[in-house]
């Protein structure tokens, strides 16, 4: 099985913030990452898939950039709304596995 | 606007079988430009692929689960279900039905989820 390991963990932020979120992937995954946001009580939503593409509806702050076994996401401007949990896809090959999370709270 | 809805037990007896069914609405199922997805989170942790099922019935199963795991899809109901056999405590979990985009693999619309426990 692919192995993504997310980093920070955890990691605190004010509104107005830039921060990144870092991908690794166990062996190369091409561009086949995705990216999601979830909340508490909901299910995730996708923010980016193949890597860097925006999916429809998300706000242009939300950013993804990478290839192989390294990818990032990065939130140029922090919104109230963007405090939750995020998490990387990998979507190269079976199984298709997720990092541990990325929890992102209010400084 | 696509909806999914699972429904099922919330409570299952161990080394019972848990069963799951996702009605997709304001959209058809019987397509070939989705996978239709099983994906579950335990309670404070992570997400877990469970399998996805094509609409002819093509099924990709998590090898941790596949011994277990049993995907099937009603086009006629616009409805694909989920059978795990010989359930423990680790089973659970919130159970989520989502769909895949077979393009780009996504998952870009999920149920709400539903709570199984295993007890």
């Amino acid at each position: 099985d692919i192995q993504l390991t997310q980093s920070p963990s955890f990691l605190s932020a004010s509104v107005g913030d830039r921060v990144t979120i870092t991908c690794r992937a166990s062996q190369g995954i091409s561009s086949y990452l995705a990216w999601y946001q979830q909340k508490p009580g909901k299910a995730p939503k996708v923010l980016i898939y193949a890597a860097s593409t925006l999916q429809s509806g998300v706000p242009s702050r939300f950013t993804g950039s990478g290839s192989g076994t390294e990818f990032t996401l990065t939130i140029s401007s922090l919104q109230p709304e963007d405090f939750a949990t995020y998490y990387c896809q990998q979507l190269n090959s079976y199984p298709i596995t997720f990092g541990q999370g990325t929890r992102l709270e209010i400084k | 606007q696509v909806q999914l809805q699972e429904s099922g037990p919330g409570l299952v007896r161990p080394s019972q079988t848990l069963s799951l069914t996702c009605t997709v609405s304001g959209g058809s199922i019987n397509s070939g430009d989705y996978y239709w997805t099983w994906i579950r989170q335990p309670p404070g942790k992570g997400l877990e692929w469970i399998g996805y099922i094509y609409y002819s019935g093509t099924t990709q199963y998590n090898p941790s689960l596949m011994s277990r795991l049993t995907i099937s899809i009603d086009t006629s109901k616009n409805q694909f279900s989920l059978k795990l056999r010989s359930v423990t405590a680790a089973d659970t979990a919130v159970y989520y039905c989502a769909r895949a985009l077979r393009s780009d693999w996504q998952q870009d619309y999920w149920g709400q989820g539903t709570l199984v426990t295993v007890s």
